[in-house]
């Protein structure tokens, strides 16, 4: 699976969108982008998916660049439940069907 | 739906001891998944079953970690003798695997493993 790059943490104020970005530069053509969040003491938690698209679900929105080679995940309006570690993963559907995690973004929501 | 259900939920052991974590997966979910996570880290592939067969254990320190999924539901995943370095998260997932394709990858909370 390609590898991906996030920013360590950062911050969000209540209330306002919360935009995470994902560089994922190697990506191949059937890899999916995923991303899961972890609030603390919890098990990882599916949030969205894509491959080409962008992609909206009650939780959140996710926006694939044309190319590919990077994501952002957008909480449109922030809580302080959505304080979490946002884990950004590229896979093959098939490949082993294992999720890869690497470090992820502390996400801070601030009041 | 339960969910993925771990016990127990936290454990402290001394050094050499044994210990066994429990997991049962989502019904129906056929391929079932143990992780570590050590602190500040995203978590780790220990192995992966599907059904009861271990198709991937690579990652397994197999000296002294040992799983079983019997009947292809529960599992449980054992330490003996536990050292300070296994101190971490132990987490469960399971999904629906079918025409190559996963569906519904879903977590247990993990049990807190610490080795004093």
């Amino acid at each position: 699976d390609a590898k991906t790059t996030q920013p360590t943490s950062m911050d969000c104020a209540e209330g306002r969108a919360a935009n995470l970005p994902c560089n994922h530069s190697t990506i191949s053509g059937n890899e999916y982008v995923y991303w899961y969040r972890q609030i603390h003491s919890q098990g990882p938690q599916y949030i969205i998916h894509g491959l080409k698209n962008n992609e909206t679900n009650e939780m959140a929105s996710l926006i694939i660049t044309e190319d590919r080679k990077s994501s952002t995940l957008i909480l449109p309006h922030a809580t302080l439940r959505d304080t979490a570690v946002y884990y950004c993963i590229v896979r093959e559907a098939n490949a082993g069907n294992m999720l890869t995690f690497g470090g992820g973004t502390r996400l801070m929501v601030k009041p | 739906e339960a969910g993925v259900v771990q016990s127990p939920r936290y454990k402290i052991i001394e050094k050499k001891q044994p210990v066994a974590f429990w997991c049962n997966p989502i019904s129906g979910h056929n391929t079932l998944y143990w992780y570590r996570q050590n602190l500040g880290q995203g978590p780790e592939l220990l192995i992966r079953y599907e059904n009861e067969e271990a198709v991937d254990d690579s990652q397994l320190p197999k000296d002294r970690f040992s799983a079983e999924r019997l009947k292809g539901v529960d599992s449980t995943l054992k330490i003996q003798p536990a050292e300070l370095g296994d101190s971490a998260v132990y987490l469960c997932a399971s999904s629906l695997v079918g025409q190559g394709l996963s569906y519904g990858y879903t977590f247990g909370s993990g049990t807190r493993l610490t080795v004093v």
